[in-house]
């Protein structure tokens, strides 16, 4: 059962434009959700998260929209540079388990200049 | 170290041949995980340890797969009889407590080791 979506798997965006990469979760139980950038040849690296009872947050040209309701969440890049080409994952874990992340399957994400 | 070590980098074995994998977390951090990454999926957790112990194994796919942590700092992620399947890249990561919520703060992972079994 795989408890993250993610979709799209890979997006292309130009310079300056906005990347929107979107997860949706089964678990009702998560109570915290990140996101992680990864490139080539390295581990992952949070990049944002949020907690349930917060819509949005933002940080730099990051912002983070969830929807409890709807169980799911979104990222946006702002103003995306070639530099933000990687590989982005959604997450969710609940306080209980540990903080053991299930993550979803990725998104390539490929800005060109 | 400022990161999360992880060594070796790559690992090829033999089919049926035993193999450990290292990791070293950042100094003070008391949890520490262990993950698998296939090619073009995102990682799935295999254990959790909180200082010594293993607070959840569950994510280990079977008996062939084994972790310790004998002194709450280093790990070794043992695999038995390995098969082509394992093939993966291991990451281990690390955090200053269990509560990434509460302290808003994430995983800090290593680079992984590559094991290719053929």
């Amino acid at each position: 059962q795989q408890q993250v979506k993610q979709s799209p798997q890979s997006l292309i965006v130009q310079k300056g434009g906005i990347s929107i990469i979107n997860c949706a979760y089964e678990n009702t139980a998560f109570d915290y959700f990140p996101w992680y950038q990864q490139f080539p040849g390295k581990g992952p690296a949070l990049l944002i998260a949020i907690r349930p009872d917060v819509s949005e947050k933002k940080e730099g040209r990051f912002t983070i929209s969830f929807n409890k309701s709807a169980k799911q969440f979104s990222l946006h890049i702002m103003d995306s540079q070639p530099g933000d080409s990687a590989t982005y994952f959604c997450a969710a874990s609940k306080e209980t388990s540990g903080s053991r992340l299930t993550f979803g399957e990725g998104t390539q994400l490929t800005v060109n200049p | 170290g400022a990161g999360v070590s992880q060594t070796p980098s790559n690992k090829v074995t033999e089919k049926g041949k035993y193999v450990e994998l290292r990791c070293d977390p950042i100094s003070g951090h008391t949890a520490l995980y262990w993950y698998r990454q296939s090619l073009g999926q995102g990682p799935e957790f295999l254990i959790y340890f909180q200082g010594t112990g293993a607070a959840d194994d569950s994510g280990l796919p079977n008996d062939r797969f084994f972790a310790v942590r004998p002194e709450g700092s280093v790990s070794t992620l043992k695999i038995q009889r390995t098969e082509r399947g394992d093939s993966a890249v291991y990451l281990c990561a690390s955090s200053l407590g269990p509560s990434l919520a509460r302290a808003n703060y994430g995983y800090t992972f290593g680079s992984g080791t590559r094991l290719t079994v053929v």
